[in-house]
């Protein structure tokens, strides 16, 4: 069975603060990881990553995909209290594309 | 502008009374599905579609039919709700090509209240 497991659960900083946010994985068939930020509504798209070692950058964010170790980190440098929010982690495998998502982490950024 | 609309956003029902949750995507997209989210559970797959007439369970289908009889609409069908199933549902879609899903594109969630 597909399984994502994000670390921590719940987050609280203070603005400025850096963080980072963690993703593991156990998938047949790797496909790709992709992450979202979900505030009171739709989950939006931040970054998929396919390749190991490769950064993907936005802003304040970024997120890099390690293949070997089967996990991912997205970091939120100086935050902010628009930052808040749940972030999901989903990996795509298996022969059907299936997509399984982690339990989130909730952010909070306190000013 | 691209999106997945979905329908109603808000429904209060009662136990036993079949429902329909519309949802619609005007990307030409492939792979539709849909999830349920509960506090402390995360996103759950419910099915997914791979494209028209092709449908699978996913995670957690029981209680819940879907179809796919064209390409840009996908409904949910409870057919006898229970208060277990009141939830925050999306649908999403997405297309897949050389070995790899697209990102998903989420509508913009129904939630659904079982009295």
């Amino acid at each position: 069975e597909d399984k994502v497991v994000q670390s921590p659960l719940s987050l609280v900083v203070h603005e400025g603060d850096t963080v980072t946010l963690n993703c593991s994985y156990e998938v047949t068939n790797f496909r790709s990881l992709l992450w979202y930020k979900q505030e009171k509504k739709a989950p939006t798209f931040l970054f998929m990553l396919t390749s190991s070692g490769i950064e993907k950058k936005s802003g304040r964010l970024s997120s890099i995909l390690d293949k070997k170790e089967l996990f991912s980190i997205l970091n939120i440098t100086a935050t902010q209290t628009g930052d808040s929010a749940v972030y999901l982690c989903g990996v795509s495998g298996g022969s059907n594309y299936k997509l399984t998502f982690g339990k989130g982490t909730l952010l909070t950024v306190n000013p | 502008e691209a999106q997945v609309t979905q329908n109603p956003r808000y429904l209060i029902t009662v136990t036993g009374k079949k429902l329909t949750v519309t949802c619609s995507q005007n990307m030409n997209h492939e792979y539709m599905s849909w999830y349920r989210q509960d506090p402390g559970l995360g996103l759950r797959q419910i099915y997914y579609s791979m494209n028209v007439e092709v449908t699978d369970k996913g995670d957690v289908p029981e209680g819940y039919k879907v179809s796919r009889k064209e390409k840009r609409n996908f409904p949910l069908i409870l057919e006898s709700p229970s208060p277990n199933q009141t939830s925050l549902y999306f649908c999403a879609s997405s297309t897949y090509a050389g070995g790899t899903n697209t990102e998903a594109f989420f509508g913009q969630g129904t939630r659904l209240t079982v009295v």
